[in-house]
């Protein structure tokens, strides 16, 4: 198994530029999310999904868009990209048994908007 | 969610066991308690995690109060490779609610 993957690990764009940060898992988890962690900040919970074609806003959903048409893929889109979201990007998955499971997390895409 | 208060920092000598306190005061009684680590800058580890009874695997324990509103995390034998920041977070039981609130963690430093 290859657990959780995300693409790409390095991405530099411009400030007004647009891309998606792949993430995919091969674990049939129902619940997938999508974190970002700054400097001296923990995690934050951008967006979440318990399900295909199921997504919630986290803590900090401005500025990122998610769509869930397959368990498989919970890509993550950044509309018009802007320096404040230079950050590293985690996404987690988990069976969705609630709190009796550990969330599985990939190894991230570090993000740099100039 | 309950949100969880560690040190930020912690140095422990290699070959000795690292206890690392968590404070979970607020803490619900469907509330697990979970640890990641995350070295240097890879994705969170999953270490161990428990609801009331203390827990044990092959990397480490879990020792919770009676209470439940603190936890420790010991790594038996520390060795170099422990060196990470860790998280101590508490997450909900009910399936679809899995927002996690992750705070700045303790950074553990072992030392030679």
């Amino acid at each position: 198994n290859a657990g959780v993957t995300q693409t790409p690990k390095f991405q530099v764009l411009k400030t007004g530029q647009s891309m998606t940060l792949q993430c995919a898992q091969d674990m049939n988890h129902e619940y997938m999310s999508w974190y970002r962690q700054d400097p001296g900040m923990g995690l934050r919970l951008i967006h979440y999904s318990v399900g295909a074609g199921i997504t919630d806003q986290g803590e900090v959903p401005n500025g990122y868009n998610v769509s869930r048409s397959t368990t498989e893929d919970f890509p993550l889109r950044l509309l018009s990209a802007a320096p404040s979201q230079t950050s590293v990007y985690f996404c987690a998955s988990n069976p969705g048994t609630g709190g009796s499971s550990p969330l599985h997390f990939g190894n991230g895409t570090r993000l740099t908007v100039t | 969610d309950a949100k969880t208060t560690q040190p930020p920092s912690m140095d422990c000598a290699e070959g000795r066991a690292a206890n690392l306190p968590c404070n979970h005061s607020t803490i619900s009684g469907n509330e697990y308690v979970y640890w990641y680590r995350q070295i240097h800058s890879q994705g969170p580890q999953y270490i161990i995690h428990g609801l009331k009874n203390n827990e044990t695997n092959e990397m480490a324990s879990l020792i919770i109060t009676e209470d439940r509103k603190s936890s420790t995390l010991i790594l038996p034998h520390a060795t170099l490779r422990d060196t990470a920041v860790y998280y101590c977070i508490v997450r909900v039981a009910n399936f679809g609610n899995e927002k996690l609130t992750f705070g700045t963690g303790t950074r553990l430093t072992i030392i030679p």
